[in-house]
């Protein structure tokens, strides 16, 4: 499974546009990018997920390089419940019906401010 | 669409006593369940892989006796903490595979509380 690098915080002020990028030199080629946020006490929950170019869809946007080696979730104009932890996850999509593992980083603490 | 649910919500118990967790895929049938475990302010740990009609696996360090992992539906999984120990206190979450494979979708967790 690809490792994947975030930053550990980053802060925002409401109505701001916010790019969290992530990291991941040793994608490989079957590998899939996938975006989950999670607020305190709660299970994560599914933001995007992409493979190449860009994706959106009505809560954000993912850009992906044509080397891949790296992804950005863009959330568009964040609100104050915006805040939570953003993880990244990269990995290869299911085989004969198989599901794939999810490997967690650590995740980065996006604080959105007043 | 895609909703996972978990019951309890959160448990608080005595040291030495079992409880069980159960997690549910409410609009679709999940061949395959994950069972994570969340420590305060550090990230989700896999802790064992459950495939409906068979016997899950585990990730390395996880104790398969303390752990038990049941999923007799397409629907339903179990984990039961046995014996649970203050040091068993943890976030804990499930999570449904879809049904190409290729999407987890999270239950909103279990607190556990060993007194």
């Amino acid at each position: 499974l690809a490792k994947t690098t975030q930053p550990i915080s980053m802060d925002s002020y409401e109505g701001q546009e916010v790019n969290i990028t992530c990291s991941h030199n040793n994608i490989a080629t079957n590998d899939y990018i996938t975006w989950y946020q999670q607020f305190p006490s709660q299970g994560p929950r599914f933001i995007i997920q992409g493979y190449k170019t860009k994706v959106t869809n009505e809560v954000a946007s993912l850009f992906i390089p044509a080397d891949r080696k790296s992804s950005t979730l863009s959330l568009p104009r964040v609100s104050l419940s915006d805040t939570a932890v953003y993880y990244c996850l990269v990995g290869a999509p299911a085989l004969s019906g198989s599901a794939r593992q999810l490997t967690f980083g650590s995740g980065t603490q996006l604080t959105v401010l007043p | 669409g895609a909703v996972v649910s978990q019951h309890p919500s959160r448990v608080i118990c005595k040291s030495g006593t079992s409880v069980k967790i159960e997690c549910r895929s409410l609009d679709f049938q999940a061949t395959t369940m994950f069972w994570y475990r969340q420590f305060p302010k550090q990230s989700l740990m896999l802790m064992a892989t459950s495939n409906e009609g068979s016997k899950a696996t585990y990730e390395q360090g996880v104790e398969k006796d303390k752990f038990l992992i049941n999923h007799a539906s397409l629907t339903l999984s179990t984990l039961t903490v046995t014996s649970a120990h203050p040091e068993d206190s943890s976030f804990y979450i499930c999570s449904a595979s879809s049904p190409t494979g290729d999407t987890q979708y999270f239950g909103p967790g279990t607190r556990l509380t060993v007194l």
